[in-house]
């Protein structure tokens, strides 16, 4: 099956410095690369994906960028802020016909932005 | 609107108990996911449901995990005899209809953390 790796672990930055989160996954059937924020007692929250046919997009201060030779998928933060502390997953996942796009996690980030 | 709801959000129990865990989907979701995240790591996919109907159960560890969505709106997941090693954060997700590359986004419950004693 599918296998998400994720580095770094834990990462501090400055606040107003930027942060970069990088993911590899090891089938290249996969089409479809969420990055979900998880804060203290929450669940996952969606902060952007990206798809197999696109190779970057942006929303706001957030950017995913996707390598799919390289299999792998990175997560930039600009101008990262102390609200932006949280624990960062990549996933990754295929459409499977009659059985939904289950998504394989990567082993999670820890951001802490310093003010 | 309202997100995916999930309760209890806490759940002690004694080891060989049997218990229940609810999720309440974002309305009009025809998907819906249940994810094991074990303390520090990321979740880990259990089962899915299309409406009523469970297409994939590969994930549940043991016959001790049941789970079901009888009408293709709530869904409970049952642990039976309970042991030490189910303590974790159970996770619900639903998502609209699949359709396009990949699929449709899944949005995540905020969990029932489940503690064994």
């Amino acid at each position: 099956g599918e296998n998400v790796e994720q580095h770094p672990s834990t990462l501090s930055v400055q606040e107003g410095d930027s942060a970069v989160i990088k993911c590899t996954y090891s089938d290249s059937a996969s089409n479809y690369f969420p990055w979900y924020k998880q804060e203290l007692g929450k669940g996952p929250q969606l902060i952007i994906d990206i798809r197999s046919n696109v190779g970057e997009k942006k929303d706001q201060r957030i950017a995913v960028t996707l390598n799919k030779t390289a299999k792998h998928f990175s997560l930039h933060i600009t101008e990262t802020q102390p609200e932006d502390s949280a624990v960062y997953f990549c996933a990754a996942s295929i459409r499977r016909d009659g059985a939904g796009n289950m998504l394989t996690f990567g082993g999670g980030t820890r951001l802490m932005v310093k003010p | 609107g309202a997100g995916v709801s999930q309760s209890p959000r806490y759940k002690v129990a004694k080891r060989g108990q049997d218990v229940a865990l609810r999720c309440d989907p974002i309305s009009g979701h025809v998907s819906l996911f249940w994810y094991q995240q074990a303390l520090g790591q990321g979740p880990e996919f259990l089962t899915y449901f299309q409406n009523e109907a469970q297409l994939d159960k590969s994930g549940l560890p043991s016959d001790r995990f049941f789970a079901e969505r009888p009408e293709g709106s709530v869904s409970t997941l049952k642990i039976q005899r309970t042991q030490q090693e189910d303590s974790a954060v159970y996770l619900c997700a639903s998502s609209l209809r699949w359709e396009g590359l990949g699929g449709q986004p899944q949005h995540f419950g905020d969990g029932t953390r489940l503690s064994i004693l």
